[in-house]
């Protein structure tokens, strides 16, 4: 079993709506929940970053962790064309003096017009 | 305000060759962190380097290598290159190991 599961999609909605996408993760010493957007060929651009349970809103973003549940999601409203890529969700880990990223495998996006 | 920058941004070799790929870190971070990312998969922890040593790695084989220098800066080292290294490596700086990466372009690895 992965430490974190996401599901790869293809997603596919139309623009205006609101989009959920979702982890799970089985590593409750996790201490950092990150969710990043990254277009084709790119790398990873730094979205949304929370550490506690609860909500974090930021413009059209909401980050949500439920540490309890080990879920964590990532809302986009009014989805836009150029929301279409891939979201990564990112769980850190301190441990033996470092700091590792560990990655869900990404769900692919398109926002369609 | 200047973000992480890898280079080269492609490379083609051939298996068995060596390869060195070189990244800088973004102003004032001085924690580095290497990720290997295969197509249509998240990216894979390799290791990172604070202080000029290396703090943590992932579950990579001993080919894998790297070195920060002075100014912050990291190599990563691949040798003896396999078909299955072939893949997108990430570089992401940090302040400390305690705070979110922020990561480069990536430079592409096709190894023939």
């Amino acid at each position: 079993q992965k430490e974190v599961e996401q599901d790869p999609g293809p997603l596919s909605v139309p623009e205006g709506a609101i989009v959920s996408l979702n982890c799970t993760y089985s590593n409750s010493a996790f201490q950092y929940f990150m969710w990043y957007r990254q277009y084709s060929r790119k790398g990873p651009e730094l979205l949304m970053y929370t550490y506690s349970s609860g909500n974090k809103e930021d413009g059209r973003f909401t980050a949500q962790v439920d540490k309890s549940s080990k879920y964590i999601s990532l809302f986009i409203r009014d989805s836009q064309p150029s929301d279409s890529a891939t979201y990564l969700c990112a769980m850190s880990l301190f441990t033996g003096g470092g700091n590792k990223l560990t990655f869900g495998t990404g769900t692919q996006l398109k926002v369609e017009l | 305000d200047a973000g992480v920058t890898q280079s080269p941004t492609h490379l083609i070799k051939t298996r068995g060759q060596q390869v060195t790929l070189r990244c800088s870190p973004k102003s004032g971070h001085d924690t580095v962190s290497w990720y290997q990312q295969a197509l249509g998969q998240g990216p894979q922890f390799i290791f990172q380097y604070y202080e000029e040593e290396e703090r943590q790695r992932g579950n990579f084989p001993d080919r894998f290598s790297g070195h920060q220098f002075p100014n912050y800066s990291s190599e990563l080292n691949v040798n003896a290159l396999l078909l299955g290294d072939s893949a997108l490596y990430l570089c992401a700086s940090t302040v400390g190991v305690g705070d979110t990466q922020y990561f480069g372009p990536g430079t592409r690895l096709t190894v023939l």
